[in-house]
């Protein structure tokens, strides 16, 4: 039950974009990002929702494609402090949420 | 800001001894969840909690883990006879209201230590 997420890690340098790809294998209720910091908890970065809303209060954007079961979360411009590791999370229901593997970013000066 | 907040931050234990962790959630969250991360891994959802009693477990909460919502406030996670494979960071979590549409607040983590 479990998303699958790519790319395992990345390496950027600041100014530089990327993409980190979420896929299930079965039909999601929502996919949520969160970003944790080495020896912290994970915080919330944004939900997508079945119908198309979005919430989010950083200057990270995503899509969420219900047909396909994926979503994509999007860094743009990268700076130094979104360096960490970044997990999906999809809900199939109200009870229970499972994360994917996650996928470590680093951005260099 | 309200937060989520868990004792002890750091527990080390023998092998077969019992742990309690405990959390104190957000105080108008109504869902509460217990996950695991072992180090340098992926977050591993064991349990899920609403209404005092639970309402999806994963396939790693078995019959040695069990939690409890003893008063209106605590919610715990007991680890009856620890493993070694125990050892990981805990992290509690709550969420406000019914759907996946809010975000999961987590705690800072109980790092859980078993020789």
């Amino acid at each position: 039950q479990q998303p699958v997420q790519s790319p395992q890690a990345v390496i950027l340098r600041e100014g530089e974009d990327a993409v980190i790809n979420c896929s299930s294998s079965k039909a999601l209720y929502s996919v949520h990002w969160y970003r944790q910091k080495h020896g912290e908890a994970p915080v919330f970065l944004m939900i997508l929702l079945k119908g198309g809303e979005q919430k989010g209060h950083e200057k990270i954007s995503a899509s969420f494609n219900e047909k396909k079961q994926q979503s994509s979360l999007y860094l743009t411009a990268s700076q130094l402090s979104y360096s960490g590791t970044y997990f999906c999370g999809t809900a199939y229901n109200n009870n229970d949420m499972r994360f994917g593997a996650g996928t470590r970013l680093t951005v260099k000066p | 800001e309200p937060e989520v907040t868990q004792t002890p931050s750091h527990q080390v234990t023998q092998m077969g001894q019992e742990v309690i962790l405990r959390c104190v959630p957000i105080s108008n969250h109504l869902y509460f969840y217990w996950y695991r991360q072992i180090l340098g891994q992926k977050v591993e959802f064991l349990v899920s909690f609403y209404n005092n009693e639970i309402s999806e477990k994963s396939e790693i909460f078995d019959d040695q883990f069990s939690v409890e919502r003893p008063d209106g406030s605590n919610f715990t996670l007991k680890i009856r006879s620890t493993k070694l494979e125990d050892s990981a960071m805990y992290f509690c979590a709550s969420r406000r209201g019914q759907g996946f549409g809010g975000e999961l607040f987590f705690g800072e983590g109980s790092r859980l230590t078993v020789l």
